[in-house]
């Protein structure tokens, strides 16, 4: 079954670091952009930051630009994000999902088709 | 950034009830639009694909449509399962940018 499986989530302090992991114990993400998107308590979903394939590529919210870190680790099979400086408003359920093309004819459209379960980050004094 | 206003932002149905969502971006993104559909304590599961397109697996009663700046994401035949929070997502450029969200609980 593919399925994505997220940690590392935790309690934190402002101006805190936490690396939160990505996993896929049924399939190869190698293949595939990974997405990471946030969910604030009791609020609706946020984009946060995607890579491609090789790590060459990639993109980030204009919020957390400069202080998170997506990159990958192919021998394990692995996505990562590494949060610095965190702040109160990073605080959020933090999903990782598979980010890939899907065809309507020939024209290729970005979706994210499987996603974790999310791992909650709280930043609080 | 695209901003995607949704609405309504909730609404009330019965079981069988016709449902109608609409989102609009700020400006135009072709039909490079998705809906998913996220029940509480859980990840958003994609219904729909390029404004209209439906996944493998995705009940026939969910429909979308649109272009441009103005979709709509249509449940037809409302189920119990249905009931949920629905989310549009532009993949037309970046950043991606959700819609606020509308949540269809039971009347």
């Amino acid at each position: 079954e593919e399925q994505l499986v997220d940690s590392g989530g935790r309690l934190v302090q402002p101006g805190g670091s936490v690396r939160l992991s990505c996993v896929a114990p049924g399939f190869s993400i190698n293949s595939f952009w990974m997405t990471w998107v946030r969910q604030a308590p009791g609020k609706g979903l946020e984009w946060v930051a995607n890579i491609n394939e090789d790590g060459s590529e990639k993109s980030y919210l204009d919020s957390v630009k400069g202080r998170f870190i997506i990159y990958r680790d192919k021998s394990n099979n692995a996505l990562y994000l590494q949060m610095n400086s965190l702040r109160v408003d990073d605080t959020a359920v933090y999903f990782c999902a598979r980010d890939r093309n899907y065809y309507a004819g020939r024209i290729a459209y970005d979706v994210f088709d499987i996603w974790g379960r999310g791992t909650k980050v709280t930043v609080s004094p | 950034a695209i901003q995607m206003t949704q609405f309504p932002s909730s609404l009330s149905a019965s079981i069988g009830d016709r449902v109608t969502i609409t989102c609009r971006a700020s400006q135009g993104i072709r039909n490079d639009l998705g809906w998913y559909q996220q029940k509480p304590g859980k990840a958003p599961k994609l219904l729909i694909y390029a404004a209209s397109s439906l996944p493998s697996g995705v009940p026939s009663r969910f429909s979308g449509s649109g272009s441009g700046t103005d979709f709509t994401l249509t449940i037809s035949n409302l189920q119990p399962e249905d009931f949920a929070t629905y989310y549009c997502l532009q993949d037309y450029n970046y950043p991606r940018t959700f819609g606020q969200g509308t949540r269809v609980d039971i009347k």
